[in-house]
């Protein structure tokens, strides 16, 4: 099983700066990278897959990089409704999908 | 508009069976793989299931290897888990999600909001 780990597990932003979080896997994983964002009392919402493609509907504030086992979410202007909590997500093995522990975004 | 539906939690003792539905509309259910992933309260996701399109192929975390069953009636539009040998450790938000492929894809691209299990 890929274990994939996040950093970091809390990040204190001001509104209309720059986030950034990581997430690296065990092993490679190629591009077969997503992100995801949740906010309390709701159900996740696709934000990134393919290392770097954005979902339908998603600003073009999120941008996704990285391949083989290092990858990184931005954000590049913090708006109020993006802090939430936001999860990696390999899929390197269909068969075999591992979620990273999570980064919660959290206003300074 | 697409909406998944979940139902069929509720509070279960260690050891006993329950089984999970996700109804779907709004779709073409056929054409997509479908997928369970749960949520412990107040922790993060973890994949539980995979099924694709035509039930061909099926996949499971490790730590319900054995134990869970996932199944699907694309003439019902219907997704299933079936939860067998149910553990304290399971106790989590069963959430159904549709895949944006119908195999070998992996996107979540629509989620359910859930249907709740306790087992104690």
């Amino acid at each position: 099983e890929i274990v994939m780990t996040q950093s970091p597990a809390t990040l204190s932003e001001s509104p209309g700066e720059r986030a950034t979080l990581s997430c690296r896997a065990s092993q490679s994983v190629s591009s077969n990278l997503a992100w995801y964002q949740q906010k309390p009392g709701q159900a996740p919402r696709l934000l990134i897959y393919g290392a770097s493609t954005r979902a339908t509907g998603i600003p073009d504030r999120f941008s996704g990089s990285g391949s083989g086992t290092e990858f990184t979410l931005t954000i590049s202007s913090l708006q109020s409704e993006d802090f939430a909590v936001y999860y990696c997500k390999q899929y390197n093995n269909w068969l075999s999908i591992t979620f990273g522990q999570g980064t919660r975004l959290e206003i300074k | 508009e697409v909406q998944l539906v979940e139902s069929g939690g509720g509070l279960v003792q260690p050891g006993r069976s329950l089984r999970l539905s996700c109804a779907a509309s709004g779709f073409t259910f056929d054409d997509y793989a479908m997928h369970w992933v749960r949520q412990a309260p107040g922790k993060g996701l973890e994949w539980v299931s995979g099924i694709s399109w035509n039930s061909g192929s099926r996949g499971y975390a490790d730590s319900v290897k054995g134990r869970f069953t996932i199944s699907r009636d694309n003439a019902k539009n219907s997704l299933y888990l079936q939860m067998n040998s149910l553990r304290a450790e399971d106790t989590a938000l069963y959430y159904c999600a549709k895949d944006s492929g119908s195999y070998k894809v992996a996107n979540f691209d629509y989620w359910g909001q859930g249907t709740l299990v306790t087992v104690s």
